[in-house]
């Protein structure tokens, strides 16, 4: 069935290092992907999204990228940051469903 | 500007009684979702309404859940009678509308934990 995963449950990085966040996507008639973070006690909040169209989208110290030859999607973080300790989720959306498929989520640590 | 509201955020319960969840929306959002989170999981999608009409229930179990928002704002999630398998965090969210769905806003949860 459709799905979305992430490739580890945990990631550990050293603060100041930056963090690349990866996730495998099964459903090619994706409108969307997305990543969201989500810090313990509160709901997922938007990170940034990329339109299937693009390939590399940047927003405020966040860089995602898709790779659709190979269904690859990334976050990357720049110089990570205490609060960005969170668990980081990739989804999918087609714009008819208006469904979003979450993946399984990638605890971020940041080391000190 | 408020975000979505939930409450309770805590919720312990013993099996076989009913439990409701409450969700206030971002103001002037029309469409409201209910989620399902267990450990470690994402969120997965249980029912969506555009204004009070539901439009999307297929994964609402729908012998125990129950789900309304009679005046197209709030909406609250039932659950009668709990088993021990819907401990989970129960998530709600808005959005402006269904068109640019994937910009969901995300309440803080209500966890459910049930003995």
């Amino acid at each position: 069935g459709e799905s979305v995963g992430l490739h580890l449950p945990t990631l550990s990085v050293q603060e100041g290092d930056n963090s690349i966040i990866n996730c495998a996507y099964s459903n090619s008639a994706s409108d969307y992907f997305i990543w969201y973070k989500q810090e313990s006690g509160k709901g997922p909040q938007f990170i940034i999204d990329i339109r299937s169209n693009m390939d590399k989208r940047q927003g405020q110290r966040v860089t995602v990228l898709l790779n659709k030859t190979v269904k690859h999607l990334s976050l990357q973080i720049a110089a990570t940051q205490p609060g960005d300790s969170a668990v980081y989720f990739c989804a999918e959306t087609k714009i008819r469903d208006d469904k979003i498929i979450f993946g399984k989520g990638t605890r971020l640590h940041i080391l000190p | 500007e408020a975000g979505v509201v939930q409450s309770p955020r805590y919720k312990i319960i013993e099996k076989k009684q009913p439990v409701a969840f409450w969700c206030n929306p971002i103001s002037g959002h029309n469409t409201l979702y209910w989620y399902r989170q267990n450990l470690g999981q994402g969120p997965e999608l249980l029912i969506r309404y555009e204004n009070e009409e539901a439009v999307d229930d297929s994964q609402l179990p729908k012998d125990r859940f129950s789900a309304e928002r009679l005046k197209g704002v709030d909406s609250t999630l039932k659950i009668q009678p709990a088993e021990l398998g819907d401990s989970a965090v129960y998530l709600c969210a808005s959005s402006l509308d269904g068109r640019r769905g994937h910009l969901q806003f995300f309440g803080p949860g209500t966890r459910l934990t049930v003995l």
